[in-house]
C-alpha cells in the first residue's frame, strides 16, 4: 500500500479564498483523522471519522472549517473563507481498529494564507 | 477526557549522551501508548507502541519506552543519541474502548550536537 496520501503538498492562497485539502487513507482502514500542526499549538485533532461517519468535530476551530468523507477512500477538509491564521501544516491519518495498530500519517499539506 | 503532557519542550544533547523524554497521560481506562518522531519537514513516523504485555517496549533506532501504570507515564529513552536523532518527538495516547481518537502531547524538540 502507498500509505496515506494527501494533496496538495503545498498550497498558497489569498485570504478569503476557499481551500480544499484532500486525503486518501490506507485501504481497509476504518478511522480517519485530520490534524493541524502549528508552532504555537502543536498537533491538534480537528475531526475524525469512523466508517465514513464524523464522530467528533469538536476540534474544528470555526464554522469556516468543514470536513467530509463521501466514501472509504477519500476525505476532504475545506476552509472557506481562509484567513492568515489558518496557515499551518494539515495532516491526515488513518488506522484500523481490528488490527490494533497505530495511526499512519500522510505527508501533510503545508497551507499558507497570505 | 484524554490528555497528554510532555514536560520537556526543548532538549539539547551532545552525541553519545543518554536521552530520557517524559510523557504523562490522563485517562482512567485502558490505553494504548505511542511515541512518534517527526524529522524536519517530514510527517510523523512511529517509533514504538504499547498495547499490552511487557511494559518495557523496544522500538526502532535503539529507542525504548517504559509504561508505568501507577504513574500514568510512558517515558522514552535512548542510551546513546546520534546527530541523526535530531527531530521532534511526540507522545500519544489512544483509548481503544473509548472514543479511539489519538491525542498527542505538545512535542519535544531534540537537538543533538555533533
Amino acid at each position: 500500500d502507498a500509505g496515506v496520501i494527501q494533496s496538495p503538498r503545498h498550497e498558497v492562497t489569498e485570504m478569503g479564498q476557499e481551500v480544499t485539502l484532500r486525503c486518501k487513507p490506507i485501504s481497509g482502514h476504518d478511522y480517519l483523522f485530520w490534524y493541524r500542526q502549528t508552532m504555537m499549538r502543536g498537533l491538534e485533532l480537528l475531526i475524525y471519522f469512523n466508517n465514513n461517519v464524523p464522530i467528533d468535530d469538536s476540534g474544528m476551530p470555526e464554522d469556516r472549517f468543514s470536513a467530509k468523507m463521501p466514501n472509504a477512500s477519500f476525505s476532504t477538509l475545506k476552509i472557506q473563507p481562509s484567513e492568515p491564521r489558518d496557515s499551518a501544516v494539515y495532516f491526515c491519518a488513518s488506522t484500523h481498529t481490528a488490527e490494533n495498530t497505530e495511526a499512519f500519517f500522510g505527508q501533510g499539506t503545508r497551507l499558507t494564507v497570505v | 477526557a484524554q490528555s497528554v503532557s510532555q514536560h520537556n519542550h526543548h532538549v539539547i544533547l551532545s552525541e553519545a549522551a543518554s536521552l530520557e523524554l517524559g510523557c504523562n497521560y490522563s485517562y482512567g481506562g485502558t490505553v494504548n501508548l505511542f511515541w512518534y518522531v517527526q524529522y524536519p519537514g517530514q510527517h510523523l513516523q512511529l517509533l514504538l507502541k504499547y498495547f499490552s504485555g511487557d511494559p518495557l517496549v523496544k522500538g526502532i533506532k535503539g529507542f525504548e519506552a517504559e509504561f508505568i501504570k501507577s504513574k500514568f507515564s510512558f517515558n522514552l529513552r535512548k542510551p546513546s543519541v546520534q546527530w541523526s536523532d535530531t527531530a521532534e518527538y511526540f507522545c500519544a495516547v489512544n483509548a481503544p474502548s473509548g472514543t479511539y481518537k489519538y491525542i498527542f502531547g505538545t512535542g519535544t524538540r531534540l537537538k543533538v550536537l555533533a
